[in-house]
């Protein structure tokens, strides 16, 4: 299967600061990302659809303006969460959409944030 | 009615038996189906996709689709305890470019 990263793995973050999530798809190139949020033993959740070169579109009761998406390129988006706040503790996942028949999607390792 | 249903389990299987796992649609337009495994504390994996009514089969796993009933499944079989995980299932509607709607996954034991 295609592979997806991130990074980091980890953060922890003050209340109040900004953190910077990367997906990279690394050996295929990704139009399309996809950013997931997935508090503990509860369902994924999507964020957001990231299209390269574009605006992301937000999936309603999402924060654009908190919530910063870029998809600066073929094989990188950036999650950017503003302001963070401890309710914004989560684990974040990136997933990556192959272009084909069956686009299927494959996941980021996932980043775990902490806000304190 | 949720878009993409599952049991959530936990479901206990002993080590060696064939585990079954269901999952149902509400929408007659999807296309594309998708299993996911996800561990605890991990990000899911993608263990098998199915787009065509009938079996699909991947060494130990065996996708199962019926459109009629709107109606798609997972066996693993010979279980093994690193098969303890939870499995989402995933559908998407339509096109390659429409997203895909999980569901909120089912919690498989694998008992020694």
């Amino acid at each position: 299967g295609a592979v997806v990263s991130q990074h980091p793995s980890r953060v922890i973050c003050k209340s109040g600061t900004s953190v910077k999530i990367e997906c990279r798809s690394l050996d295929f190139q990704a139009t399309t990302m996809f950013w997931y949020r997935q508090f503990p033993k509860q369902s994924l959740m999507l964020m957001a659809t990231s299209n390269e070169g574009s605006k992301a579109t937000y999936e309603q009761g999402v924060e654009k303006d908190k919530f910063l998406i870029n998809h600066a390129s073929l094989t990188l988006s950036t999650l950017t969460v503003t302001s963070a706040h401890p309710e914004d503790s989560s684990f974040y996942i990136c997933s990556a959409r192959l272009v084909g028949v069956e686009a299927e999607q494959y996941f980021g390792p996932g980043t775990r944030l902490t806000v304190t | 009615q949720k878009e993409v249903e599952q049991n959530s389990g936990p479901l206990s299987v002993p080590e060696g038996a064939i585990a079954s796992l269901n999952c149902t649609y509400s929408d007659r337009g999807s296309q594309s189906f998708f299993w996911y495994r996800q561990y605890s504390g991990k990000s899911p994996e993608l263990i098998m996709f199915i787009y065509s009514n009938g079996d699909k089969e991947d060494g130990r796993f065996t996708a199962q689709l019926n459109k009629a009933s709107q109606y798609v499944s997972l066996l693993i079989r010979d279980s093994q305890p690193s098969d303890s995980a939870t499995y989402l299932c995933a559908v998407r509607r339509y096109s390659s470019a429409s997203k895909i709607i999980f569901g909120s996954g089912t919690r498989l034991s694998i008992r020694p």
